[in-house]
């Protein structure tokens, strides 16, 4: 069965380090998706790309990067990790561009910045 | 700012009785709605997506559209205690890109009582 996988599914960090979350989708979907999830708020858009080499900027992206070398994989980057960068991480991934069709969902990377 | 907004709850139902979540959206243009449920520690998962005005059934589910008075909803019938679970609402709307993207509540939590 096709999937989406994240990793690592927890992870805790001290303020400035380098952190990369991993998502890697085997249903072949041009576009991915990087959301954080925080307590009375809804999913934030972090990043996305639309299919290989192109990344575009989220309502929430200051902080964070991705690059897209393939079509399977969407690395999440934080260049030096903050506190305010503590949440829950989703990545996603959709067949189409157009409004209509499911977001699939990986499991999520919980990360504590300390 | 476009918005979603969901009254974040708890709402609590008696087991058998019809659960009742709404939305509203502040963008007019919006054209796609959808209900994803996402269960404590887990990730989104589609529920049901409407399009048009009116009401659209899905065995117990039940979404109802309203564009004029921007408002979307989602009934449950028989709620059942697996039914517990929080309730994300996401509506398209046009991004700064030109493209759309899911811009989404922060959910309402339901709590069916047996």
């Amino acid at each position: 069965d096709a999937e989406i996988t994240q990793s690592p599914r927890h992870k805790i960090t001290e303020t400035g380090r380098q952190v990369t979350l991993a998502c890697h989708q085997t249903w072949n979907h041009n576009n991915m998706f990087w959301y954080r999830q925080d307590l009375g708020h809804g999913l934030r858009l972090i990043h996305y790309s639309y299919g290989v080499h192109d990344t575009n900027k989220g309502e929430v992206s200051d902080g964070y990067s991705v690059s897209r070398s393939n079509t399977e994989d969407l690395p999440l980057t934080l260049e030096s990790a903050a506190s305010s960068q503590t949440s829950v991480y989703f990545c996603a991934s959709k067949h189409g561009q157009d409004m209509a069709g499911e977001l699939f969902f990986g499991e999520g990377s919980r990360l504590t910045v300390l | 700012q476009k918005e979603v907004e969901q009254n974040s709850g708890p709402l609590s139902v008696p087991e058998g009785a019809i659960a009742s979540l709404n939305c509203t959206y502040s963008d007019r243009g919006s054209q796609s709605f959808f209900w994803y449920r996402q269960y404590s520690g887990k990730s989104p998962e589609l529920i049901m997506s409407i399009y048009s005005n009116g009401d659209k059934e899905d065995g117990r589910f039940t979404a109802q559209l309203n564009k004029a008075s921007q408002y979307v909803s989602l009934l449950i019938r028989d709620s059942q205690p697996s039914d517990s679970a929080t309730y994300l609402c996401a509506v398209y709307v046009l991004y700064m890109d030109s493209n759309y993207q899911l811009i989404w509540g922060a959910g309402t939590k339901l709590i069916i009582k047996p």
